[in-house]
């Protein structure tokens, strides 16, 4: 299998423009995450779809982020309009079923610089 | 709130020494704690996982860990570190609630 795929892997953007993270969960997986990790916070989880439809989305910073899964095989970040503060590497990961005790499978990663 | 705290940053271990990463939960019932290994550049990669049972869990690359209620813990161990162990490790929940990650320097 080809592991979870995100794309880009390095976004380098100017203040004020729309930044479109992507991800491609493992094949078979019902669940995806979203997660940003930085050194002053760690690593944070920001929304988490089971079956396409978002489950949770308290870890969302702020209505500049918005999130999308149209189908099973495809999910989207955006950010918009993005902020310095928003640089940081964004993590996808997928697993089975969004268990309690299940396995997530990362991705990746896109690093994101807002200049 | 339900959290995990790693309380090491940062530590350095010799090649061939043993290793013990602390990891220290807060939640009133048995939780569902994991490790997490991250090489640079890299996502992270799940090292093993503990729900109930025997509380000394096995995981992958010779690492095990031990759940201790007594004392709110769920340490990550391996007896002979290698160089390729050299990552960040990181300590999370059932909560998806993630440590801040303690870094692993291997010294040959």
């Amino acid at each position: 299998d080809a592991g979870v795929i995100q794309s880009p892997r390095h976004e380098v953007t100017e203040m004020g423009q729309e930044v479109t993270l992507r991800c491609k969960p493992i094949s078979g997986h019902n669940s995806l995450f979203w997660y940003r990790q930085t050194m002053m916070r760690g690593l944070e989880l920001l929304i988490y779809f089971n079956n396409n439809v978002p489950i949770d989305d308290s870890g969302m910073p702020e209505d500049r982020f918005s999130a999308k899964m149209p189908n099973a095989s495809f999910s989207t970040l955006k950010i918009q309009p993005s902020e310095p503060r928003d640089s940081a590497v964004y993590f996808c990961a997928s697993s089975l079923t969004g268990g309690l005790g299940d396995t997530q499978y990362f991705g990746p990663g896109t690093r994101l610089t807002v200049l | 709130a339900q959290s995990v705290t790693q309380p090491d940053i940062h530590i350095t271990v010799s090649e061939g020494a043993s290793l013990e990463l602390r990891c220290n939960y807060s939640y009133g019932a048995t939780p569902y704690l994991f490790w997490y290994v991250q090489s640079p550049g890299q996502g992270l990669q799940l090292l093993l996982k503990y729900f109930s049972g025997d509380t000394l869990v096995q995981g992958i690359k010779g690492f095990e860990a031990e759940f201790k209620r007594s004392q709110s813990s769920f340490n990550l161990r391996k007896p002979s570190v290698h160089w390729s162990d050299a990552a960040e490790y990181f300590c999370s929940n059932y909560k998806l609630t993630f440590g801040k990650g303690t870094l692993l320097t291997v010294n040959p």
